[in-house]
């Protein structure tokens, strides 16, 4: 089936801007999960949903980072006025309840220049 | 401050051989520990994962061993194939705590040469 899929894999944007990153999880799956990976370093916790709600938002570094997920599904990390310091990849990941294994997407690699 | 800590960057061996790949943590509060695999331009794959009520797990090829007293665990892949070539990440969890967080170490690359 189909797994975690995110949009778009590549993304360049100037210092400054707006983008938002989307997930859409496996069908079916309730929790949701955004990490971060910078160069030679292991994924990052972000966020986590369960369902539309944010269970836990303590990864998020400041306030220009945001993430929702109105509906249950589809979520959507958005990043206001980019710094060079965010050019990661983003990765999206959804489990079908806790502490199930998780489904990780193919992620967003951000450059800001 | 690192809580997983993976200290080998790389690791090579044989095919046909055993791959032992290490895991350190400081945080005596996790109890959940998973392995994931990472191939170049996908994202990471779950492999398997050990509760700390066990000290073995065992997949096919694939052995978790977790050793609480050393807050230390390994992943032994036997015979190893060139296929599993692969950056490997090791991550724990608070379960019981209720945290949903994985922490991820930094990954160790493996090269199984043919």
């Amino acid at each position: 089936g189909a797994g975690v899929s995110q949009t778009p894999s590549n993304k360049v944007t100037e210092k400054g801007k707006y983008v938002e990153l989307r997930c859409d999880p496996i069908s079916g799956h309730t929790a949701l999960y955004w990490y971060r990976q910078s160069l030679g370093q292991g994924p990052e916790f972000l966020i986590y949903f369960q369902g539309t709600g944010a269970a836990d938002d303590s990864g998020l570094p400041n306030d220009r980072f945001f993430a929702v997920r109105p509906e249950g599904s589809v979520s959507t990390l958005k990043i206001q006025r980019t710094e060079r310091g965010d050019s990661a990849v983003y990765l999206c990941a959804s489990s079908l309840s806790r502490n199930s294994p998780l489904h990780f997407g193919n992620g967003t690699r951000l450059t800001v220049t | 401050d690192q809580q997983v800590k993976q200290n080998s960057p790389s690791l090579s061996v044989q095919e046909g051989r055993i791959s032992i790949l290490n895991c350190d943590y400081t945080n005596s509060m996790f109890d959940y520990f998973l392995w994931y695999k990472k191939y170049p331009a996908e994202g990471p794959t779950f492999l398997i994962s050990i509760s700390s009520i066990k000290d073995k797990n065992e997949d096919g090829r694939f052995t978790v061993f977790l050793n609480k007293s050393a807050k230390h665990l390994s992943l032994h892949i036997v015979p190893s194939q060139p296929g599993d070539s692969a950056v490997y990440f090791c991550a724990a969890s608070e379960v019981q705590g209720g945290s949903e967080k994985l922490v991820f170490g930094k990954g160790t690359k493996l090269t199984v040469n043919p």
